[in-house]
């Protein structure tokens, strides 16, 4: 089945902690997205990328970092620096760039203790 | 600047009865998409619907329906025949086709709720 897996489902921080979210595709799409929600909101993006060994800051990176090496993984890092870590984190893949449907995985929820 | 409007923070439908979610956008992009999402409680963003800004006709999946009426900017779901899986939050989203980051802007969303 194709489609876009995260893992872990649930994480714990201790505060001071780097922590890194995965995302996998195997829908052979080009171009890579990671937002946050926060309870009763909207989304807003993080980071994105269009193809592989490139990605760009969206509207709110810091404390985030992410890497892309394969076409298929695109993971978070929620670095130290991330004042407000804890909220909900979905991943999303697109085909193409423009107005290409973006398909989401199911989310990681990340609690800073 | 680009929006999106939901401005049904909650709705209830009864079981089988259609039901619709407002939104409304601004955009000065000539070029654009808009979509709607389902949030169950589980989390996951599942997508149901897609329309172009010069798509000529409505879109239409199944039991959704798009009504789009670009003069006002508006992009109504309409959900036939509810069912009570169909209880979840919506959002719409737009993306902008000279966007240069490929963001999709969220709206609040609606929580919808069918009863039995």
């Amino acid at each position: 089945d194709g489609g876009i897996t995260q893992s872990p489902k649930y994480l714990f921080r201790k505060e001071g902690q780097n922590v890194t979210l995965s995302c996998e595709q195997n829908l052979n799409h080009d171009a890579m997205y990671w937002y946050r929600q926060d309870p009763g909101q909207g989304l807003r993006l993080i980071y994105y990328s269009q193809i592989v060994n490139d990605f760009q800051k969206g509207d709110i990176a810091e404390g985030y970092s992410v890497s892309r090496e394969k076409k298929e993984s695109f993971p978070l890092t929620v670095t130290s620096a991330q004042k407000n870590p804890t909220a909900f984190y979905l991943c999303a893949s697109s085909l193409g760039w423009g107005t290409d449907t973006q398909y989401f995985g199911p989310g990681t929820r990340l609690t800073v203790l | 600047a680009q929006k999106i409007t939901q401005t049904q923070p909650g709705m209830f439908v009864q079981e089988k009865e259609a039901v619709t979610l407002d939104c409304t956008y601004d955009t000065s992009d000539p070029s654009y998409g808009l979509f709607w999402y389902k949030q169950p409680s589980s989390g996951e963003m599942i997508f149901l619907i897609y329309q172009g800004s010069y798509d000529q006709q409505n879109a239409t999946e199944g039991r959704y329906s798009l009504n789009f009426q670009k003069a006002r900017k508006s992009a109504n779901l309409v959900i036939s025949a509810s069912q009570l899986g169909d209880s979840a939050m919506y959002f719409c989203a737009m993306r902008e086709g000279s966007s240069n980051t490929g963001k999709l802007i969220f709206g609040q969303g609606t929580t919808l709720q069918v009863k039995p």
